[in-house]
């Protein structure tokens, strides 16, 4: 089992979709988790963090279930600017240092 | 304006030649990171260095090698055991604290003719 797993998509929604993703990850101790957006050929840039009660940044809200242990990321009122890949990014272990692991990253495609 | 900063971003390399990719950073960060991401990938941890003087494998460190001699500046080398060196390279650095954000510079994208 790979230790941050993503659904690759892509996913394809028109403007305005509602649209979630979600990101399992493997090592039970992890206490920092990320959604970074990468766009085609660029570096990644840091979307949000996710906190533990879920958080929110205008259109975007970030849940973490520990129980089950997965990160969601939801968009609403997708915009044409909202199409990239997004990367879930996780810290291995329960220190806030040392190695962060990312998923695959689900690409989203946004179509007018 | 503090930032990481790489060199080259386009580099062309012969089969059995060493390469060295730069990453500097102005933002004094403890933390740095190389990554390695391939086409339709995620991206894969190769080196990182918590401190000056110290630094770990990640997953895929075979085939490269780094240096810690000052906190500003983590050299990768893609030496000639690397076996598929065409990629696309991140160095990163992290935002010490809470929130651990990693602050990546624009890549080095190496292709081996």
């Amino acid at each position: 089992r790979k230790e941050v797993e993503q659904d690759p998509g892509p996913f394809n929604v028109p403007e305005g979709a509602t649209v979630a993703f979600n990101c399992t990850y493997s090592n039970s101790a992890s206490q920092s988790f990320f959604w970074y957006r990468q766009d085609c050929r660029k570096e990644p840039k840091l979307l949000m963090s996710v906190y533990s009660s879920g958080n929110e940044d205008g259109r975007f809200t970030a849940q973490l279930n520990r129980a089950s242990q997965y990160i969601s990321l939801l968009i609403r009122d997708s915009k044409l600017s909202d199409s990239a890949t997004y990367l879930c990014v996780v810290n291995k272990g329960s220190s806030n240092t040392g190695k962060l692991i990312f998923g695959q990253g689900t690409t989203l495609q946004v179509k007018p | 304006d503090g930032g990481i900063t790489q060199s080259p971003k386009y580099l062309f390399r012969k089969e059995g030649q060493n390469v060295t990719l730069s990453c500097e950073q102005n933002l004094n960060h403890d933390a740095m990171y190389w990554y390695r991401q391939d086409p339709g990938q995620g991206l894969r941890l190769i080196y990182y260095s918590q401190i000056v003087n110290d630094f770990q494998k990640g997953d895929i460190a075979e085939g490269y090698s780094v240096s810690r001699e000052k906190k500003e500046s983590f050299p990768l080398t893609v030496t000639s055991a690397q076996k598929n060196p065409t990629a696309f390279y991140l160095c990163a650095s992290r935002h010490p604290g809470n929130t651990g954000e990693l602050f990546f510079g624009e890549g080095s994208r190496l292709t081996v003719l």
